[in-house]
């Protein structure tokens, strides 16, 4: 049974570059979920998405950001002109739909981001 | 508005000790889930336990086990001796019934000595 996927794993930018982080979900996983991570703290939500469809977006997406999820498998995150303040590690769930489980996320392995 | 504490920022233990890690959440919703999950220092998610807001019997899982009260908005988890695998942040998390998406709390770091 393959996991969430994220790539790359890490990734060191200079600020005010674009940056591009992929998720692979479980397979047959309707929902998907993006999260940062800030060090000493918890996940925070980003955005949310069942099949193609966003449908919620956190106030601390700012337009700078901005999630994909074409014909609703993989995901895609994508950071325009990048500022310190985003280093974090990016978090990636999906969730299923139609099962007693439809509540539970499971997590892929990060991406983690260093603004230079 | 929905929210998640762990009081408890680190914990140290030493190995075979007992330990309880707190976590009391606010919600106006009738329904919704509680979860506790892992992150060692790889970094990495681990899912331990999903709890619906209607069943609040305790559960056990080998060393693992849950004590959620509705009446304290408590979802405490202990480990019974502990090991030094056990060494991670543990994070409590609270689903929210429209989207799914979850609000954690700023976790505890356990430190299992040898």
């Amino acid at each position: 049974d393959t996991g969430v996927s994220q790539n790359p794993r890490h990734k060191i930018t200079k600020r005010g570059q674009n940056v591009t982080f992929r998720c692979d979900p479980i397979s047959e996983h309707n929902r998907l979920y993006w999260y940062r991570q800030t060090l000493g703290q918890g996940p925070e939500f980003l955005t949310y998405f069942q099949n193609e469809a966003q449908l919620e977006k956190s106030r601390l997406l700012s337009d700078r950001f901005s999630a994909e999820r074409p014909k609703g498998s993989f995901s895609t995150l994508e950071i325009q002109r990048t500022e310190q303040g985003d280093s974090a590690m990016y978090l990636c769930a999906s969730s299923p739909t139609g099962t007693g489980d439809t509540d539970t996320q499971y997590f892929g392995p990060g991406t983690r981001l260093t603004v230079l | 508005a929905q929210k998640v504490t762990q009081a408890q920022t680190e914990i140290s233990v030493v190995e075979k000790e007992d330990v309880t890690l707190d976590c009391v959440y606010e919600t106006r919703d009738t329904t919704y889930y509680l979860f506790w999950y892992k992150q060692p220092p790889s970094g990495e998610l681990v899912f331990l336990i999903r709890r619906n807001s209607f069943d609040e019997q305790n559960e056990i899982s080998g060393r693992y086990s849950w004590n959620f009260q509705k009446s304290t908005s408590s979802f405490n988890f202990t480990i019974t001796a502990s090991q030094v695998v056990d060494s991670a942040v543990y994070f409590c998390a609270l689903s929210d019934t429209g989207t799914y998406k979850y609000i954690f709390g700023t976790g505890t770091r356990l430190k299992v000595l040898a």
